[in-house]
């Protein structure tokens, strides 16, 4: 199984709004509506921000949000702040009942 | 507040067998699932696999042939074994619990092990 597309590198500037997208196939995130997104700063582990495509664990700033269309899943955050600069890694369910990481985003706050 | 912390030995040699184990404080290991995942210094997150707390396991495909997870619930901890390890084994080890009694996504991760392999 290979790892979910992601694009390398994203940037914006403070107050803007990134997407960051993530793509599989139908056995993975255009099969399911399982997908995970994670932040990680340098150093420390990754935190969950999205699950289950679009919803929130509590404690999560609204200014995360998630959606899928067909096998590509999006992470969005708008109004950009200097602390958002980190990876992000999406993850998702296959069916084969595994678990997939994307190769990971690098988001650069301008 | 759930708390996870990886222990086992730092280097391990090549062909060796790699074992970590997971304490889990704060919470019982018996109500959820439980997760290996690791990352190559510089790269990506992988799944390794996961483990309920009767003992079902699921693996990734790739490493299926040299994994075993287990589960302690006498000592609330869970462990890896990753036999005849070569550099690309090389990475931070975290263990982490399924978020809502699921194995799908992670809200409790440990702080990472960083384990070498090399002679």
């Amino acid at each position: 199984q290979s790892a979910l597309t992601q694009p390398a590198s994203v940037s914006g500037s403070p107050g803007q709004s990134i997407t960051i997208s993530c793509t599989g196939t139908s056995s993975d995130v255009g099969g399911n509506n399982y997908v995970s997104w994670y932040q990680q700063h340098p150093g420390k582990a990754p935190k969950l921000m999205i699950y289950d495509v679009s919803n929130r664990p509590s404690g999560v700033s609204n200014h995360f949000s998630g959606s899928k269309s067909g096998n590509t899943a999006s992470l969005t955050i708008s109004g950009l702040q200097a602390e958002d600069e980190a990876d992000y890694y999406c993850s998702s369910s296959t069916s084969g009942s595994t678990l997939l990481f994307g190769g990971g985003t690098k988001l650069t706050v301008l | 507040q759930v708390q996870l912390q990886e222990s086992g030995p730092g280097v391990v040699k090549p062909s060796e067998t790699l074992s970590l184990t997971c304490s889990v404080s704060g919470g019982s290991i018996r109500t959820d699932y439980w997760s290996w995942i690791r990352q190559p210094p510089g790269k990506g997150l992988e799944w390794v696999g996961h483990i309920d707390y009767i003992g079902s396991t699921n693996y990734n495909p790739s490493l299926r042939s040299r994994v075993t997870i287990s589960v302690d619930t006498s000592k609330n901890e869970f462990s890896l074994k990753l036999t005849s390890v070569t550099a690309a084994d090389t990475a931070v080890y975290y263990c982490a619990r399924g978020y809502r009694r699921t194995w799908i996504a992670y809200d409790y991760w440990g702080q990472g092990t960083l384990v070498t392999v090399s002679s």
